[in-house]
C-alpha cells in the first residue's frame, strides 16, 4: 500500500526553539491529516489538508502541503513543554465506493526539554 | 457530546485463547475504524466499518474480525492470539459530513498476551 516517510523520527528541542517534522511520499496524495498523540494517549486530529499548496495555521502550528501534493510539513513556533507528543501524518485514501483508509506514518516524537 | 468509548481498557490474555474488544462511536458517527499500534509497526489500520458493512480492511491475518451493530457500535475480535498481538488497540469514529474525514480517537484498549 502506499507508503509515507517521515523524519526526523525524534527530534529533541530546547524549550523555546522551533520544530519541523516532514512527510514525504513518492505518489500523489488526494489529501493528508496530521494528529498529535501525547506520551500515554492516544491521538487527537490536528488538521487536514487538501489542497495543491495549502498553508494552514493553528496559533503556533502552520501545516503545509506541498505543491505536488507529495510532501507535508508541520511546523511549530517557539516550542512548549505541552508540545511533547509524537506528530502523526495520515494520507486518507479514497479508493471509491465510499471505502477509505488512513495510512499513518511512524510519526516524529517531539521531546522539549525546559 | 460524549468522546469515543472502548472497553476494556486493560487486558491480559494467554497464548491460544480469544479476546473481544467493543468501541462506542461518537453519537451520530456511522463509520468505525480499528488500529493496532506497537512500538515497532506503529499505527497499522486494521479495518473499517460504515453501517454494519466492513467497507475496507488492512493486511492483517484472518485470525482479526470485527463487526458493527445497528446502532453503530463495533467489536473486533482476535482468534488464537499469539504474543505479537500485544499492543493498544484503538478505535476510531468518523462522522463523514462536509468533507471532513477526521477520526475521533477512544482512549485504546491495552492487550497484553502472555
Amino acid at each position: 500500500g502506499q507508503q509515507v516517510m517521515q523524519i526526523p523520527q525524534y527530534q529533541h528541542v530546547q524549550e523555546g526553539e522551533d520544530f519541523t517534522t516532514y512527510c514525504n511520499s513518492s505518489t500523489t496524495l488526494s489529501n493528508i491529516q496530521w494528529y498529535k498523540q501525547r506520551p500515554g494517549g492516544h491521538p487527537v486530529f490536528l488538521i487536514q489538508l487538501v489542497k495543491s499548496g495549502e498553508v494552514k495555521k493553528q496559533k503556533r502550528l502552520t501545516f503545509q502541503f506541498g505543491e505536488a501534493k507529495k510532501n507535508s510539513s508541520l511546523h511549530i513556533t517557539a516550542t512548549q513543554t505541552t508540545d511533547v507528543g509524537t506528530y502523526f501524518c495520515a494520507p486518507f485514501l479514497y479508493s471509491g465506493a465510499g471505502s477509505y483508509q488512513l495510512t499513518f506514518g511512524k510519526g516524529t516524537k517531539l521531546s522539549v526539554i525546559p | 457530546k460524549a468522546g469515543v468509548t472502548q472497553t476494556p481498557r486493560y487486558l491480559i490474555k494467554t497464548r491460544g485463547q480469544q479476546v473481544t474488544l467493543s468501541c462506542s462511536p461518537i453519537s451520530g458517527h456511522r463509520s468505525v475504524s480499528w488500529y493496532q499500534q506497537t512500538p515497532g509497526q506503529g499505527l497499522q489500520f486494521l479495518f473499517e466499518y460504515f453501517s454494519e458493512t466492513q467497507r475496507n480492511k488492512g493486511n492483517f491475518p484472518g485470525r482479526f474480525s470485527g463487526r458493527q451493530f445497528s446502532n453503530s457500535r463495533s467489536e473486533m475480535n482476535v482468534s488464537t492470539l499469539e504474543l505479537g498481538d500485544s499492543a493498544l488497540y484503538l478505535c476510531a469514529s468518523s462522522s463523514e459530513t462536509g468533507g471532513r474525514y477526521e477520526q475521533y480517537f477512544g482512549p485504546g484498549t491495552r492487550l497484553t498476551v502472555t
